[in-house]
């Protein structure tokens, strides 16, 4: 029932691009993505509800394939900033609307 | 208030004891979520509430743990009997609904001796 994200780490240099995936072996009615730094609480991104449906914040999108049951977090030209831990969560929606999270993405961005 | 507030941030109990978490969520938001965190590890679910009622209870470990939110605003994680197995960060979030942005507390670190 957890959703399977992948890669499990990723390290970048300031610029570059990285693509985190999110797949679930259930339907799906909706995708959460949140990023966390050490210490600190989970912070919500974005939520995709639609399949096929994309969303843009800043230079972080992501894509919502519904028939696949999968999503991808695009970050692009990555900053510092966006170092920490990213989560997926997801709601299978119909009887249970409960959000359910992966293990994490841990993503480090070097100088 | 502005965001989700959990009190105490930390709870240092010795093993057997009886401990209170406490969440306030966000003015307005009928959904509230409970979960707990290891480190390393992503949230793990364990109630939810829609309004008053626990509408997904499934993900409490076993009956030393409950949940109540009796006016549908501020919600208490209660635990019985703590074991040290119990020691980790217990989040609160709540949002408005389904398919609705999730907000999360800082946090309660809860450590069992």
């Amino acid at each position: 029932q957890q959703p399977v994200q992948s890669p499990q780490a990723v390290i970048l240099r300031e610029g570059e691009d990285a693509v985190i995936n999110c797949s679930s072996s259930k339907a799906l009615y909706s995708v959460h993505w949140y990023r966390q730094k050490h210490g600190e609480a989970p912070v919500f991104l974005m939520i995709l509800l639609k399949g096929g449906e994309q969303k843009g914040h800043e230079k972080i999108s992501a894509s919502f394939n519904e028939k696949k049951q999968q999503s991808s977090l695009y970050l692009t030209a990555s900053q510092l900033s966006y170092s920490g831990t990213y989560f997926c969560g997801t709601e299978r929606g119909s009887s249970s609307y409960k959000l359910i999270f992966g293990s994490g993405t841990r993503l480090l961005v070097r100088p | 208030g502005a965001g989700v507030s959990q009190t105490p941030s930390n709870k240092v109990t010795e093993k057997g004891k009886y401990v209170e978490l406490r969440c306030d969520p966000i003015s307005g938001h009928t959904a509230l979520y409970w979960y707990r965190q290891s480190l390393g590890q992503g949230p793990e679910f364990l109630i939810y509430f829609q309004g008053t009622g626990a509408a997904d209870d499934s993900g409490l470990p076993n009956d030393r743990f409950f949940a109540v939110r009796p006016e549908g605003s501020v919600s208490t994680l209660k635990i019985q009997r703590t074991e040290r197995g119990d020691s980790a960060v217990y989040l609160c979030a709540s949002s408005r609904g389904q398919g609705e942005g999730v907000f999360f507390g800082q946090g309660t670190r809860l450590t069992v001796v």
